[in-house]
């Protein structure tokens, strides 16, 4: 399977711990896309990159959340003290970028349980 | 900020009835259109976009759009549904000529009857 993969799947965690999340774009695409989705709400964006450059961050993201994506491929997401707010469905989408009919591809997503 | 509204939260058909899902957006400027639909226990899959040319877009099984700009609107449309059609069906914009992030609406659950 050449898309997009995520890991883990799902992840179960205590409020209070870290939480880091791996997604592996298309081997081609430039561009990495984080959303998170609720139950009954379409995604939200979070952030994304051109390459290994984080060109937008959302307001809706706090300090918590920081994304890395050191080499242009993977990208990590990671969460620092995590609360039960933070429970969602984190999805990762690649698109080649750069111009009007950029199509992302998502990933299936890591689910996010914080007890 | 631009917002996308999907107004049906879930929509229950019988097989071959004709389906019209509608999607308005907020903004106002050069716009790129898509619908995504995620089967159930799959990820989100394209459906079909719009970002110029004809108005009317179509897509895979047999799914079709069409962007009206004087309503701000990109509704879908599929003469006649099957129980296969049964999904979570997204409405997304990307803004401007070198798009990026997108603007999901809130999702449509089509259930489909045999």
């Amino acid at each position: 399977d050449t898309g997009v993969s995520q890991d883990p799947r799902h992840k179960i965690t205590k409020r209070g711990q870290n939480v880091t999340f791996r997604c592996d774009p298309i081997s081609e695409h430039n561009r990495l896309y984080w959303y998170r989705q609720t139950l009954g709400q379409g995604p939200e964006f979070l952030t994304y990159f051109q390459n290994e450059a984080q060109l937008e961050k959302s307001r809706l993201l706090s300090d918590r959340f920081s994304a890395e994506r050191p080499k242009g491929s993977f990208s990590t997401l990671e969460i620092q003290r995590t609360e039960q707010g933070d429970s969602a469905m984190y999805l990762c989408a690649s698109s080649l970028g750069g111009r009007a009919a950029d199509t992302q591809y998502f990933g299936p997503g890591t689910r996010l349980t914080v007890l | 900020a631009q917002s996308v509204s999907q107004h049906n939260h879930h929509v229950i058909l019988s097989e071959a009835a004709s389906l019209e899902l509608g999607c308005n957006y907020s903004y106002g400027g050069t716009v790129n259109l898509f619908w995504y639909v995620q089967y159930p226990g799959q990820h989100l899959q394209l459906l079909l976009k719009y970002f110029s040319g004809d108005p009317l877009v179509k897509g895979i099984k047999g799914f079709e759009a069409e962007f009206i700009k004087s309503k701000f609107s990109f509704n879908l449309r599929k003469p006649s549904v099957q129980w296969s059609d049964t999904a979570e069906y997204f409405c997304a914009v990307s803004k401007g000529t070198n798009a990026g992030k997108s603007t999901f609406g809130d999702g449509t659950t089509l259930t489909v009857k045999p």
